[in-house]
């Protein structure tokens, strides 16, 4: 079956550093991903979709200087935090669609961030 | 706006009982509804969909069903084990845009 794959599962930095999440569609092509935050025990809050080969689409409220989305290839999206504060530690998860805008949606693991 | 409401927000089963989870709508546009399940410190994981073309699915325990003039759906969970402990997410979307319910911690009791 599709599997999307999120790397690192767990990262822990240092306030004022700049993390990168990978999030990689391992079996098929994915011109569009998505980049949602999960707070303990509560949903997930999308922030933005990633677009193959142009900018990322943000949701109101969502810092795009902060949250940088790169997707370069179609299997490759990548989330990077940058100057990373306390506030931003939180469980990231990436997404993808299998078959276009009305194929299944799968997730990956998941990337716990904590910053100190 | 809350666009899918989910309840109950915790559930507790015995172990062979049935779970049933229920969600509600707003859009008439949306035209898939899925079903996640999430384990602790796990990305969620799809378990069933289903598309307003029909008002029941199944598969093997879970079967979801759907009534598009009420704007609702449910997942069931027949013979309910400790191993379906988790917390199940609802969603409902159109193209790209998904909105997912709050979420329903069910704990099985054995």
């Amino acid at each position: 079956g599709a599997v999307v794959s999120q790397h690192p599962s767990r990262v822990i930095c240092k306030s004022g550093t700049s993390v990168k999440i990978e999030c990689r569609s391992l079996d098929f092509q994915a011109t569009t991903m998505f980049w949602y935050r999960q707070f303990p025990k509560q949903s997930l809050m999308l922030m933005a979709t990633s677009n193959e080969g142009s900018k990322a689409t943000y949701e109101q409220g969502v810092e795009k200087d902060k949250f940088l989305i790169n997707h370069a290839s179609l299997t490759l999206s990548t989330l990077t935090v940058t100057s990373a504060h306390p506030e931003d530690s939180s469980f990231y998860i990436c997404s993808a669609r299998v078959g276009g805008s009305t194929g299944e949606l799968f997730f990956g693991e998941g990337s716990r961030l904590t910053v100190l | 706006q809350q666009q899918v409401k989910q309840s109950p927000q915790s559930l507790i089963v015995q172990k062979g009982g049935i779970s049933i989870i229920n969600c509600a709508y707003e859009n008439t546009a949306f035209d898939y509804f899925p079903w996640y399940q999430q384990f602790p410190g796990k990305g969620p994981a799809l378990l069933i969909a289903i598309r307003p073309d029909v008002s029941e699915k199944k598969e093997g325990r879970f079967t979801i069903s759907f009534n598009k003039s009420a704007k609702q759906f449910s997942l069931h969970i027949m013979d309910s084990q400790p191993g379906d402990s988790a917390t199940y997410f609802c969603a409902a979307s159109k193209g790209n845009d998904m909105r997912f319910g709050a979420g329903t911690r069910l704990t099985v009791k054995p």
